[in-house]
């Protein structure tokens, strides 16, 4: 595709609930990252993929998060009992290679828990 | 550590004045910079990134400055107009795919 796209733009769910977002990648970029920016607050680091791997979770905000990605291509990232906590908005980015500095962002996800 | 931090927090100017937004940075070692725009609502989207040999660069009436020595860089946007509303957000990346670190950025509003 032309850019990142992100389903949904926005979600509102429960507390409790699980919710899973979604990030198409520009087509060919093999690096995706995903980050999350709280209100008012700058972006977070989440986890990044080199194709379908992503070598290091310890950006994971907690063990409810987590992410996949197949294919080299899309990816979700799932967040299990959501917290109020857990309102922000998600981006998600890629580049053609790992090279986080040149790297394009999608639209982003609203998540708001109730 | 690493750290970016962006000032003003926030700002509010006339359309067609013109304004410029700072950046400091302690991230080392360095190689590059870049700003980014984002508008409500929107992801980032690139303007322009520094490295380490420039001091000065445009893109249209956004431009740029860096100083490597004094680790601070600029944005100086020219003729204010109303789609630069937005927030201005500072990159450093310090090394590693997650080795970004981010300024909370700059809520620029322009008022009619």
């Amino acid at each position: 595709g032309a850019g990142v796209s992100q389903s949904p733009s926005n979600k509102v769910t429960e507390k409790g609930k699980d919710v899973e977002l979604r990030c198409d990648p520009i087509s060919g970029h093999t690096a995706l990252y995903w980050y999350r920016q709280s209100l008012g607050q700058g972006l977070e680091f989440l986890i990044y993929f080199q194709g379908n791997s992503a070598p290091d979770k310890s950006g994971l905000p907690s063990d409810r998060f987590s992410a996949e990605r197949t294919g080299g291509s899309v990816s979700t990232l799932t967040i299990q009992r959501t917290q109020q906590e857990d309102s922000a908005v998600y981006l998600c980015a890629s580049s053609l290679e790992l090279a986080p500095n040149e790297q394009f962002f999608g639209p982003g996800t609203r998540l708001t828990v109730l | 550590k690493n750290q970016v931090e962006q000032s003003p927090q926030s700002l509010i100017i006339l359309e067609g004045k013109n304004c410029t937004l700072q950046c400091n940075y302690t991230v080392s070692p360095f190689s590059n910079l870049r700003w980014y725009k984002q508008d409500t609502g929107r992801g980032p989207v690139s303007l322009t990134i520094m490295t380490f040999s420039e001091n000065t660069k445009s893109n249209g009436r956004y431009t740029a400055t860096l100083d490597a020595d004094t680790k601070q860089s600029s944005l100086h946007i020219t003729a204010s107009q109303l789609s630069d509303s937005a927030s201005y957000i500072c990159v450093v990346p310090w090394g590693g795919a997650d080795g970004l670190t981010f300024g909370k950025g700059t809520h620029l509003i322009i008022q009619p």
